[in-house]
């Protein structure tokens, strides 16, 4: 079975650090692009950035371009998402999603999400 | 960046009814166009792809249409299962992709 295992929920103090993790199995992780969708409570979905495993090409959006760090570990066949310093506006699900097809498609196969919440 | 403006916000319908949700995009973006159904707590669901391909395992009762900045989701026969809340997203170039804001489906 094809899927995506995020890593739990986390609770952070501002200007901590954090990584989270999206595990894969079912099918070779190093030829599907993985991006990452911001969710804020109640609100929207936000394209965040995504990134080939293969060989670790990256793009991001604007908005997140700084403020996050994209990256994988083709060994383990997991992605992450990392932030060096929180912010409280970084309380969100944040959800990993495989490209269905190439590195322009939609996503097909989504991760459970994991919940940040960023609080003093 | 492209914007993406799904109208309406929210809706009301009842089981049987044929449901048509919009959405337009604030340039063209041919048929990069993908629909999404989400319910509460839980991931996105892929629905379509390329504007009006149907995502393997989707109920033949959701269809897509359109092309260029005006694009339709389509549910034939609404269901109980699919209350719930439909984004779009383009993805025509990395402008960023973007999401609409979303229209919550409701039981009338």
């Amino acid at each position: 079975e094809v899927q995506l295992v995020q890593s739990g929920a986390e609770v952070k103090k501002p200007g901590e650090s954090l990584k989270i993790s999206c595990k894969a199995s079912g099918y070779r992780f190093t030829t599907y692009w993985i991006g990452w969708v911001r969710q804020m409570p109640g609100k929207g979905l936000e394209w965040m950035g995504i990134i080939y495993p293969g060989d670790s090409d990256t793009t991001y959006s604007p908005s997140f371009q700084g403020q996050v760090t994209i990256s994988a570990d083709k060994s383990i066949s997991t992605a992450y998402l990392q932030w060096n310093s929180l912010k409280a506006s970084d309380t969100a699900t944040y959800y990993c999603a495989r490209l269905r097809r190439g590195s322009r498609d939609a996503f097909d196969i989504w991760g459970q999400g994991t919940m940040v919440t960023v609080s003093s | 960046d492209i914007q993406m403006t799904q109208s309406p916000s929210t809706l009301s319908a009842s089981v049987g009814d044929r449901v048509t949700i919009t959405c337009r995009a604030s340039q063209t973006i041919t048929t990069w166009l993908a629909w999404y159904q989400q319910k509460p707590g839980k991931a996105p669901k892929l629905l379509i792809y390329q504007a009006s391909s149907l995502q393997s395992g989707v109920p033949s009762r959701f269809s897509g249409s359109g092309s260029g900045t005006e694009f339709t989701l389509t549910i034939s026969s609404l269901q109980p299962d699919d209350f719930a809340t439909y984004y779009c997203q383009q993805y025509n170039s990395y402008s960023p992709w973007t999401f609409g804001q979303g229209t919550k489906v409701e039981i009338k």
